[in-house]
């Protein structure tokens, strides 16, 4: 089965400092991942995903992927953290009846 | 990408009664989805709802629990029947949205609509 793994619970960061939110997946075939964030009382936003192509894959917000078939990882990076990044971010892999399944979420703080 | 609205976004309800979501989209969709996210979870599919047939349930949640409607391709409703404590969840409903050029398709969610059964 389609899964994949978000191994830290939260992750702490200074603001202005790179921001890393790490996901390993789980797939049989080729995967299509997903990175979705979660602000406070707010429902669930796509920041990017990857299909096929470039392993390098661009989204909102400033965000960034990095798909990575040797180490099966899919980490979410972000040069520079704002505090309004603070948020709870979900890795999701498409599995194969077509439906997301997610990673438990990471909860980021960004430290002023 | 597809702009989703939920109704109510939160609602304090009494054990026992039955509370129906709905969940609005700006453009035609084939597929829309069900969510649960309870407190300090992840999201748990709960079903998908296609329109002209009936839902298709995740295992562990039943029909008569969580009966979904689908009318038209831009609208549905799931109702949390004869609710307990235990249904206290943040209820998201999802969309798969297929872009127009590259025929990608993207699931884009509501903002979800908390529950908080007494």
């Amino acid at each position: 089965a389609q899964s994949v793994a978000q191994p830290e619970d939260q992750v702490n960061v200074a603001e202005g400092n790179p921001l890393t939110v790490k996901c390993t997946y789980s797939v049989s075939g080729n995967p299509y991942l997903f990175w979705y964030v979660q602000y406070p009382n707010r429902g669930l936003q796509f920041l990017l995903k990857y299909i096929t192509g470039d392993n390098l894959v661009k989204g909102s917000y400033g965000f960034e992927a990095e798909f990575n078939k040797s180490q099966t990882s899919f980490h979410l990076k972000k040069p520079s953290a704002l505090v309004s990044d603070s948020a709870l971010y979900f890795c999701a892999v498409r599995n194969g009846n077509n439906r997301l399944a997610f990673g438990k979420g990471n909860q980021v703080v960004v430290i002023p | 990408s597809a702009v989703i609205s939920q109704k109510p976004s939160r609602d304090i309800c009494q054990r026992g009664t039955s509370l129906t979501i709905q969940c609005q989209v700006d453009s035609q969709v084939t597929m829309m989805f069900w969510y649960r996210q309870q407190p300090g979870q992840s999201l748990t599919l709960i079903a998908t709802a296609n329109q002209g047939s009936e839902a298709t349930y995740e295992s562990g949640f039943v029909i008569d629990k969580f009966p979904i409607s689908r009318p038209n391709l831009t609208f549905s409703t799931l109702t949390v029947s004869n609710m307990s404590p235990e249904d206290s969840s943040i209820y998201l409903c999802s969309v798969e949205h297929r872009a127009t050029i590259s025929y990608q398709e993207t699931q884009y969610f509501g903002p979800g609509t908390r529950l908080l059964v007494l």
